[in-house]
């Protein structure tokens, strides 16, 4: 069946840092990928996505490629802020699918 | 708009209450999903309702959780007889037909069970 898995946290970084968090995925057909950030005490919400292979989807300095050669989805950000910690999720939703299937989570703290 | 809402944000009961949550879908939404978040197990997707249908209750845990949606605009989530186990938050989203992958999830319900 369809999964994803992605690397656990915590993450801790300082302020302007660059940022990697992996995410890889398993799913037949061709998936849409998201990525969703959840700050402290909210609901998650969409950061950025991408429906098909080599796309890269962007939101807030964020980026991410979908990969398929690698099956992989990571998020990059060139300078990270103390504004960004949170909890990253990555997902995949199956072609054929209404639900969206969701990595563990992993949650990064930036120092100022 | 003011987005999926949920109540009440906080619930705190003892075992063998009933618990109901409470959400109100975003408008125009046709798809409504209740995820339950634990820091063991993670986020969970409890149930979906397709046009107030429910779709896939398979992660349900057991019979003592029922959901139903009366209307287009609201949904309820009950336990009964609540456990401690059942501690977690539990957030409901709503998405629009044609972009279920964008989903928009409430502020959540923290419930503790004593």
């Amino acid at each position: 069946g369809n999964s994803v898995t992605q690397m656990e946290g915590p993450v801790t970084l300082s302020e302007e840092a660059f940022l990697t968090i992996n995410c890889t995925y398993t799913a037949t057909g061709y998936p849409s990928l998201f990525w969703y950030v959840q700050y402290p005490g909210e609901g998650l919400q969409l950061l950025l996505k991408a429906t098909k292979a080599d796309d890269k989807g962007s939101n807030k300095g964020f980026e991410a490629t979908y990969r398929k050669e690698t099956t992989s989805f990571h998020l990059e950000k060139g300078s990270v802020q103390v504004s960004d910690s949170a909890v990253y999720f990555c997902a995949l939703k199956g072609s054929s699918a209404s639900k969206i299937i969701f990595g563990s989570g992993t949650r990064l703290s930036i120092r100022p | 708009d003011a987005g999926v809402i949920q109540s009440p944000r906080h619930e705190v009961t003892e075992m063998g209450q009933e618990v109901t949550l409470r959400c109100k879908p975003i408008s125009g939404h046709d798809y409504l999903f209740w995820y339950r978040q634990t820091m063991m197990r993670g986020l969970e997707l409890l149930i979906y309702f397709n046009n107030n249908v429910p779709i896939d209750d398979s992660g349900m845990p057991e019979d003592r959780f029922s959901a139903k949606m009366p209307n287009a605009s609201f949904s309820t989530l009950k336990i009964q007889p609540s456990e401690p186990r059942d501690s977690a938050v539990y957030f409901c989203a709503s998405s629009p037909t044609g972009a279920a992958d964008t989903q928009y999830f409430g502020p959540g319900t923290r419930l503790t069970v004593l």
